[in-house]
């Protein structure tokens, strides 16, 4: 099956702080990809969609100048949260689909910790 | 208000029960979606359901659509562990190119 990584796999960083989320397909193209933030026991909701060379879709509610998505590739889309707090630590997952499939492929996952 | 609504929204049993976890909506799907997820890592799809009526098995567990494809549930028999995760149905929205995630059930499995 189809990979996708994410990097760093946890961060913890400072208020007011940048953090930058990297998400990858490792061998497969993404034409497609999701990012999604899970807190604690709860389910997954999508934060917004992004295409290769394209702007990203921000769902409702989702601050997009708060939230920086830049997709600059067929395998790379990343994710910077900008002037963290605390109320933005969360587990943060992306998600990728390739040309050649049908189906999402998840990330691992990474866990952000604003102090 | 969610979209897609499990239940229960919690489960711990012993190892050896069954138990079956439900996903319900007032919407009617073109498919569904189940993935497990464990803690602290991404979601993993099980199966996709797509006809009405359909069962779907995966070795212990069994999964349902409804006739009129606005329900589905997921049934473990004889639950190990390993099945310890949240649970999450899906629908996938061609209209707008993106997954919906129910509101997940975490199951504990106890030795």
């Amino acid at each position: 099956g189809a990979v996708v990584s994410q990097h760093p796999s946890r961060v913890i960083c400072k208020s007011g702080t940048s953090v930058k989320i990297e998400c990858r397909s490792l061998d497969f193209q993404a034409t497609t990809m999701f990012w999604y933030r899970q807190f604690p026991k709860q389910s997954l909701m999508l934060m917004a969609t992004s295409n290769e060379g394209s702007k990203a879709t921000y769902e409702q509610g989702v601050e997009k100048d708060k939230f920086l998505i830049n997709h600059a590739s067929l395998t790379l889309s990343t994710l910077t949260v900008t002037s963290a707090h605390p109320e933005d630590s969360s587990f943060y997952i992306c998600s990728a689909i390739g040309i050649s499939y049908n189906e999402q492929f998840f990330g691992p996952g990474t866990r952000l910790t604003v102090l | 208000t969610q979209l897609l609504e499990q239940s229960p929204q919690f489960l711990s049993i012993q190892e050896g029960e069954n138990l079956t976890v439900y996903c319900n909506s007032s919407s009617v799907f073109s498919s569904l979606q189940w993935y497990r997820q464990e803690p602290g890592e991404g979601p993993v799809l099980l199966v996709t359901v797509v006809t009405g009526g359909e069962v779907k098995k995966l070795k212990r567990l069994t999964f349902q659509f409804g006739d009129a494809r606005k329900d589905s549930s997921l049934h473990i028999t004889a639950a190990q562990p390993g099945d310890t995760g949240l649970y999450l149905c899906a629908w996938w929205m061609d209209s707008s190119y993106k997954l919906i995630f129910g509101s997940g059930t975490r199951l504990l499995v106890r030795p």
